[in-house]
């Protein structure tokens, strides 16, 4: 699987847009990105994944370039309760039987300052 | 729905005792993960089920280490002699055929 590059950590505004880049420039055609976040002391959640269109779900959006060579993560309005480490993740699709691995990088911590 | 149910929440063990950790999955969920978590290595994956039959456990660190799935709603992973390297956050996932990979609260293992 194609790995990620990710800031180490960002800071966002309360009420404000988090944007959360990731660079993967080695993905593959066939190659999904997924984003997770763990809060701390809790396990990872699943925030939202796409292929090559630009994806919006009740959590957050994701865009993703045409080259497919970087994404941005947006959380619209960051709470507190958004502080935690939040991990991009490519990974092929499952063939056959066999799922592919999540492989977790050590991720971008997002702080939301009030 | 519960989510994934991971038992006990917290473990403290002495080095050289067995461990039990316990998971249920998603209700209809057909594949479970078992993940490790140290501040030195990350989040690591251990091994994963599907239908009840492991596919890879290539994560597995060593023969200390064994998990088992004996039904679609109950998993097991099994620290037998444990040892202070041991000691991390373990957490337990499922998911169904949509492929999206849903975790337990993790357990915390204190090895002495």
């Amino acid at each position: 699987d194609a790995k990620t590059t990710q800031p180490t950590s960002m800071d966002c505004a309360e009420g404000r847009a988090a944007n959360l880049p990731c660079n993967h420039s080695t993905i593959s055609g066939n190659e999904y990105v997924y984003w997770y976040r763990q809060i701390h002391s809790q396990g990872p959640q699943y925030i939202i994944h796409g292929l090559k269109n630009n994806e919006t779900n009740e959590m957050a959006s994701l865009i993703i370039t045409e080259d497919r060579k970087s994404s941005t993560l947006i959380l619209p309005h960051a709470t507190l309760r958004d502080t935690a480490v939040y991990y991009c993740i490519v990974r092929r699709p499952r063939k056959g039987g066999a799922t592919n691995k999540l492989i977790f990088g050590t991720g971008t911590l997002l702080a939301v300052q009030p | 729905d519960a989510g994934v149910i991971q038992s006990p929440r917290h473990e403290v063990t002495e080095m050289g005792q067995e461990v039990t950790l316990r998971c249920k999955p998603i209700s209809g969920h057909d594949y479970l993960f078992w993940y490790r978590q140290t501040m030195m290595r990350g989040l690591e994956l251990l091994i994963y089920f599907n239908n009840n039959v492991p596919i890879d456990d290539s994560g597995m660190p060593e023969d200390r280490f064994s998990a088992k799935m004996p039904n679609a709603s109950f998993s097991t992973l099994k620290i037998q002699p444990s040892e202070p390297r041991d000691s991390a956050v373990y957490f337990c996932a499922s998911s169904s055929i949509a492929d999206t990979q849903y975790f337990g609260p993790g357990t915390r293992l204190t090895v002495l």
